[in-house]
């Protein structure tokens, strides 16, 4: 049982480059989304999807780009890599409110350096 | 809006001690709230949940949370701290679309 599955683990980068963080979830939950955590900060909202072909923005999307084309995956694309965008990248899921209870299930982590 | 301010960003224990790690909410509805934990390296998992059956709520690994409204308080307790609680916590409010995570507490649990 996968659950949620995030590639790459680490990916160093330089400014202005772009990369695709890689999540799927075989869970087949409706919801999907992508945090940042940032050392005292906790986890923050960058976008997120209620279906396959439905995004919206979180709390800090810029910068940042996602699609949903599938109810598995959810890949978080940065357009052009600057040193602020140096984070931890979750991805979680969770069952749409019919079944769940809002509990997030989460990848292990992508961590990203910019330099 | 919904939010969470957790009291205390590192919290050091004792191997044996009760742990006690605070959270407020602010919410002017019932909320969703939860406590996540996450190792060293690793994503968050759930600890527990609050659903509004029962104001005290039970979790994994001993832990457990009381709701008091009149508090505006969600903390969350074991009565016996062991090395391999050592982590961060998150306590977290909303649900689905509208989540707020807390800005976490490390728990240091000293031999």
């Amino acid at each position: 049982n996968a659950g949620v599955t995030q590639t790459p683990k680490f990916q160093v980068l330089k400014t202005g480059q772009s990369m695709t963080l890689q999540c799927a979830q075989d869970m087949n939950h409706e919801y999907m989304s992508w945090y940042r955590q940032d050392p005292g900060m906790g986890l923050r909202l960058i976008h997120y999807s209620v279906g396959a072909g439905i995004t919206d923005q979180g709390e800090v999307p810029n910068g940042y780009n996602v699609s949903r084309s599938t109810t598995e995956d959810f890949p978080l694309r940065l357009l052009s890599a600057a040193p602020s965008q140096t984070s931890v990248y979750f991805c979680a899921s969770t069952p749409g409110l019919a079944e769940g209870t809002g509990e997030l299930f989460f990848g292990e982590g992508s961590r990203l350096t910019v330099l | 809006a919904q939010s969470v301010t957790q009291l205390g960003s590192h919290v050091s224990v004792s191997e044996g001690a009760l742990v006690l790690l605070r959270c407020n909410y602010s919410s002017s509805v019932p909320p969703y709230l939860f406590w996540y934990v996450q190792y060293p390296n690793q994503g968050l998992q759930l600890l527990l949940k609050y659903t509004s059956a029962a104001t005290l709520v039970k979790g994994i690994n001993g832990f457990e949370a009381e709701f008091k409204k009149s508090e505006t308080s969600f903390h969350l307790t074991k009565p016996s701290a062991h090395m391999s609680d050592a982590a961060e916590y998150f306590c977290v409010t909303g649900g689905y679309q509208k989540v707020t995570f807390g800005t976490g507490t490390k728990l240091q649990v000293i031999p």
